[in-house]
């Protein structure tokens, strides 16, 4: 079963590109990785997902290189309202009849941003 | 507008007394669960149910219950047996698929004096 290992924490000044990578380095041939935002006092709320290579949304891009063993959550030119907690899940295959571990969140990497 | 709805935001106990915490959703979502969450951690599954009448213990269940009597709605009761549960509390649901998206609601602050 994936595990994932992220940074405690960032910081980043507001207008910058910031990368947060997950690391995963067993993670299955039918696993997706997925990010969730956090921020205090709140549910985490679903940032994107992917399988491979790069995915784009409105809000940010992952990046997963070819042996999928890491993946990259890449937010563009973020701002004050993007400090927060981003949690990086590894999600596959047995998901809806196996144990808990799919489901374990980290505790995520707590972003920064400095005006 | 769809949603997960946790009730109460807040909650104040006294130890040895039991809470019920809330959880409804109107997503049409199979699958709901429930995590816990203390300061400056990552958040830790309960419980989960797949299907009506049927859940699974999560992680941390000991001092936990949890019924799933209609699709809607899954409440989650603290126990006097839970030795810490002061705690921020969140109920999720999603789809039942291998890409697992999980919607959350805005959680429950559990406080015992």
């Amino acid at each position: 079963l994936a595990k994932t290992t992220q940074p405690i924490s960032m910081d980043s000044y507001e207008g910058q590109e910031v990368n947060i990578t997950c690391s995963h380095n067993n993670i299955a041939t039918n696993d997706y990785i997925t990010w969730y935002q956090q921020f205090p006092s709140q549910g985490p709320r679903f940032i994107i997902q992917g399988y491979k290579t790069k995915v784009t949304n409105e809000v940010a891009s992952l990046f997963i290189p070819a042996d999928r063993k890491s993946s990259t959550l890449s937010l563009p030119r973020v701002s004050l309202s993007d400090t927060a907690v981003y949690y990086c899940l590894v999600v596959g295959v047995g998901y809806s009849g196996a144990g808990s571990y799919q489901l374990t969140f980290g505790k995520g990497t707590k972003l920064s941003v400095i005006p | 507008d769809g949603g997960i709805t946790q009730s109460p935001k807040y909650l104040f106990r006294k130890e040895g007394q039991n809470v019920t915490l809330s959880c409804e959703q109107n997503l049409n979502h199979d699958a709901m669960y429930w995590y816990r969450q203390d300061p400056g951690q990552g958040l830790r599954l309960i419980y989960y149910s797949q299907i009506v009448n049927d859940f699974q213990k999560g992680d941390i269940a000991e001092g936990y219950s949890v019924s799933r009597e209609k699709k809607e709605s899954f409440p989650l009761t603290v126990t006097s047996a839970q030795k810490n549960p002061t705690a921020f509390y969140l109920c999720a649901s999603s789809i039942i698929s291998d890409r697992g998206e999980l919607f959350f609601g805005e959680g429950s602050r559990l406080t015992v004096l």
